[in-house]
Formats: structure tokens, C-alpha cells, sequence
């Protein structure tokens, strides 16, 4: 158990619908990074989060939004799904942003059909 | 265009043999550089770190090495094993202190 929680663990929806991915990190850490990865396109950052407060952006679709509440933990809302957007989606958090390693969850895989 | 290239996407070698896997990158200039396992289905574990001004950073039978002149790291696995067998991924930050870039990975499989 890496110390960050990702759930679900499985998804499969329908094209159009809207789901919502949840990631509690390691205790302590303050920033919070969600990524996609899929076979051909590898790890892509999507957006960052930092003690509640949006940091960086990726290469985030409108379609997708992002959210850290005052407990720390995030959220990620994928609306108007795609049959692209299957693939496997990660949390990673880290004490601060900087030079740090990054503890990644399992991961919520995502299946669009 | 930026990019990051991890030599191949898959490495064959014998059990008890070096592994060295390598990363190149262009346009960047990153203060630090990160090595990361990952197994199928599972979340990228966190192996070393190497700063700009490191040349070479060890920990047990992992060595990684940054030369920024070449803008390139490369990964050591001494006496390998077939435990050592997965997808290994380099990470930059791209611009100080901002969220890593990740390659694509190299699938390294260790053949008893």
C-alpha cells in the first residue's frame, strides 16, 4: 500500500456519461498531480493541485475538471466521455512541489463503451 | 519540439548481468531527474532522484547517472533478476519545480 487511496479501482460507462474519480494522498503531503496513461500516449499530466489551490495545467480536455477540498483529497470529473478516454487514470501526491519523489495510487482504470 | 526518449521500449537480458537503460531528452533544462518501476496494472513506484550538479547517484543495485551536457541519464541494474522485470520510466521537470514529464518507459525483462 503506497498511502495514496484511488477509487473506484474499475470503471466501464457509456459514451456521454460523466464519472468521477477520487484520490485521497499520502498523509502529509500537500500537492496532489492527476495522469492519464494509456498504451500508446504513455503517462500525461492532466493538472495539479497544491494545498487546495489549482498549480499547474496540463494537457487537460475542457471536457475534464479537477478539484482539491480542504481535507486534501481530490476529485476528477470526466464528462461527455469518449471512447478515447478509456485508459488508466493515476494520482500521484508528494509532501511539496519540487524535487521529490512522487507516490503514485493503483490507478482507476476507465472503460468507455 | 520537447521530448524525452527512453532507448527502446523493450530490453532483454540474462539473470546476473547489467542492465543499462537510457534517457535522452531535448530542450529541456532540468534541475532534477527521476527513475521510476512500474508493473502491469499498478501505479509507477518512485526509485531515485539525481540532481542537475549529481553526476551519480546510488542505492543498493541501482545506479543512475545525469550528464547535462549530453542531456542524458542512464539506469543501472547490477546483478539483475528476474524480480527486476518491469517497465522502468524516466522523469523531468521540464522548468524548476514543475510536475514531472514522464518517457514512455523501457520493459526490461530479466531471463533466468
Amino acid at each position: 500500500d503506497s498511502g495514496v487511496t484511488q477509487t473506484p479501482k474499475h470503471l466501464i460507462t457509456a459514451t456521454g456519461q460523466r464519472v468521477t474519480l477520487r484520490c485521497s494522498p499520502r498523509s502529509g503531503d500537500l500537492s496532489v498531480y492527476w495522469y492519464q496513461q494509456s498504451l500508446d500516449q504513455g503517462l500525461q499530466f492532466l493538472i495539479q493541485y497544491y494545498n487546495g489551490e489549482e498549480r499547474a495545467k496540463g494537457n487537460i480536455l475542457e471536457r475534464f475538471s479537477a478539484q482539491q477540498f480542504p481535507d486534501l483529497h481530490s476529485e476528477l470529473n470526466l464528462s461527455s466521455l469518449e471512447l478515447g478516454d478509456s485508459a488508466l487514470y493515476f494520482c500521484a501526491s508528494s509532501v511539496v512541489p519540487g524535487a521529490n519523489g512522487y507516490t503514485f495510487g493503483s490507478g482507476t482504470r476507465l472503460t468507455v463503451v | 519540439s520537447q521530448k524525452i526518449e527512453q532507448n527502446s521500449e523493450a530490453l532483454n537480458i540474462q539473470e546476473g548481468k547489467t542492465a543499462t537503460l537510457t534517457c535522452n531528452y531535448t530542450n529541456y533544462s532540468p534541475a532534477y531527474l527521476q527513475w521510476y518501476r512500474q508493473d502491469p496494472g499498478r501505479g509507477p513506484v518512485f526509485l531515485l532522484l539525481i540532481r542537475e550538479n549529481e553526476k551519480e547517484k546510488r542505492k543498493e543495485r541501482l545506479k543512475v547517472t545525469f550528464d547535462t551536457t549530453l542531456k542524458q541519464s542512464l539506469f543501472h541494474i547490477t546483478a539483475s533478476q528476474p524480480a527486476d522485470s518491469a517497465t522502468y520510466l524516466c522523469a523531468l521537470d521540464i522548468a524548476g519545480n514543475t510536475p514531472l514529464v514522464f518517457g514512455k518507459g523501457t520493459r526490461l525483462s530479466v531471463i533466468a
